[in-house]
C-alpha cells in the first residue's frame, strides 16, 4: 500500500530563512501530491497542488518540487514569518483517485 | 458563514455510550468523508462518501457507522464508544476529479473516558 514518511522532527529556523519540508512515498506513483497547513486544533487547508508532470510550482512565498524518480516532494517556504509557523502536511491520490493519503506531517516553528 | 460545519466541538463521552458527530456543507460537492486525527499518526480516514447512495469504508471504520442524510449532510456514529477513540476528528468536502482537494470542517475532539 502507499506511504508517505515527513520527517516527524519539527522544523525551527529563523524569521527571513528558507523553511524546507521534505516528503517521500513509496510503494506509488502518484498522479499529483498535495501540500496543506494545519494549525493547531483546526482543520489543514489546502495550498498547493503539484502534477507528475510538473517539476515545480510557486505561490507567492510558496515553491513545492516534485520529483518522481526520487518519489520525493520538497516544500520551500521563502522569506519565512513567524506566522508561517503550523504543521504542514503532505498528501497523495491513491491508485484509483478516489482517496486522499496524507502524511503525519511536519511541525514548523519560525522565531522572530 | 464557514463552508464545512461540524457539531459538536467538543465531546466528552463515557465507555459505552452512543455518540453522533455532524457534518454539514455549502460547498454542493457530492464527496464527503470522516477522518480521525491522533498525534504522531496523521489523518486517517474512517469513510467517505460519492453521494447520497455511496457510502464506502476507510481504512480504519471498525466501530463507526455513517449516515449521508443528504448531499450537504454526513453524520458519523460511535455505536459504543471506548477510550482508543479519544481523538480529534474531521470532516471533509471534495469536488473529486481530477484534483480532489479537500475542504475541512473545524473538528470534533472527542474524549472517551
Amino acid at each position: 500500500s502507499q506511504k508517505i514518511e515527513q520527517n516527524s522532527e519539527a522544523l525551527n529556523i529563523q524569521e527571513g530563512k528558507t523553511a524546507t519540508l521534505t516528503c517521500n512515498y513509496t510503494n506509488y506513483s502518484p498522479a499529483y501530491l498535495q501540500w496543506y497547513r494545519q494549525d493547531p486544533g483546526r482543520g489543514p487547508v489546502f495550498l498547493l497542488l503539484i502534477r507528475e508532470n510538473e517539476k515545480e510550482k510557486r505561490k507567492e512565498r510558496l515553491k513545492v518540487t516534485f520529483d518522481t524518480t526520487l518519489k520525493q516532494s520538497l516544500f520551500h517556504i521563502t522569506a519565512s514569518q513567524p506566522a508561517d509557523s503550523a504543521t504542514y502536511l503532505c498528501a497523495l491520490d491513491d491508485t484509483g483517485g478516489f482517496k486522499t493519503i496524507f502524511g503525519a506531517g511536519t511541525r514548523l516553528f519560525v522565531k522572530a | 458563514d464557514a463552508d464545512v460545519t461540524q457539531t459538536p466541538r467538543n465531546r466528552i463521552t463515557k465507555t459505552g455510550k452512543r455518540i453522533m458527530l455532524e457534518c454539514s456543507q455549502t460547498k454542493g460537492h457530492d464527496r464527503m468523508y470522516w477522518y480521525r486525527q491522533d498525534p504522531g499518526l496523521g489523518l486517517r480516514l474512517i469513510y467517505y462518501s460519492f453521494d447520497v447512495k455511496d457510502i464506502n469504508k476507510g481504512e480504519i471504520s471498525d466501530g463507526y457507522s455513517v449516515s449521508r442524510q443528504a448531499q450537504a449532510k454526513f453524520s458519523l456514529s460511535l455505536e459504543s464508544a471506548i477510550p482508543n477513540q479519544t481523538a480529534l476528528y474531521f470532516c471533509a468536502t471534495s469536488a473529486g476529479q481530477p484534483y480532489n482537494e479537500q475542504f475541512f470542517g473545524p473538528g470534533t475532539r472527542l474524549t472517551v473516558l
